[in-house]
């Protein structure tokens, strides 16, 4: 079983829709969680940390469910901006190492 | 635009060629990381330095040869590659350990011919 693991899409979606996307990590001893986003030929960047109370920025919201170990990215009112691969990384308490999942596409479509 | 930037962009050597890829970092960080990226596989780590450092090897093949002189510069010295070494590899710099962001630079597509 792939350490971290995404549905790799894509999603095309129309402009205004809202979109989810999960992600299941398999280390119960996960400790930090985030979402990076990759736009195409672009490096990752960093999007929203995913904190246990779940947390929001703008149109943005990522929940953490330690007990069935997945987190989720929630975008409403989507934008053609947002079109990029949305990577799910997991880090492990006290190591260095962020282990990223392939990436969910998204496409916003006009 | 980030703080670390990555030489060459783009890179295409033969097999028997002796390259090496550095990354800057202009955020005073004291980590950095070098990673693979191969089309449909997630983001592989090779290494990772911090304060110089290196604390962390991924078992990768020898002829990729890690150097960090000092806390704003890692170079990743290149011989003998195959094809299947070709990919994007991104360098990345964080304040401290795995749980801080980390900023990637803009990358090195690598050809292996």
């Amino acid at each position: 079983r792939k350490e971290v693991e995404q549905d790799p899409g894509p999603f095309n979606v129309p402009e205004g829709a809202t979109v989810a996307f999960n992600c299941t990590y398999s280390n119960s001893a996960s400790q930090s969680f985030f979402w990076y986003r990759q736009d195409c030929r672009k490096e990752p960047k960093l999007l929203m940390s995913v904190y246990s109370s779940g947390n929001e920025d703008g149109r943005f919201t990522a929940q953490l469910n330690r007990a069935s170990q997945y987190i989720s990215l929630l975008i409403r009112d989507s934008k053609l901006s947002d079109s990029a691969t949305y990577l799910c990384v997991v880090n492990y308490f006290g190591n260095e190492k962020l282990t990223f999942g392939t990436g969910t596409r998204l496409t916003i479509i006009p | 635009e980030t703080g670390v930037t990555q030489t060459p962009r783009h890179l295409v050597m033969g097999m028997t060629n002796k390259k090496s890829l550095k990354c800057e970092q202009h955020l005073g960080h004291n980590a950095m990381y070098w990673y693979k990226q191969s089309a449909k596989k997630p983001l592989e780590l090779m290494f990772v330095y911090s304060l110089e450092e290196r604390v962390e090897n991924n078992s990768v093949p020898s002829r990729f040869s890690p150097e960090c002189p000092n806390s704003s510069h890692l170079f990743l010295h290149l011989h003998t590659l195959q094809p299947e070494d070709s990919a994007l590899y991104l360098c990345a710099s964080s304040q401290g350990g795995g749980v801080d962001t980390q900023y990637f630079g803009p990358g090195t597509r690598l050809t292996v011919l």
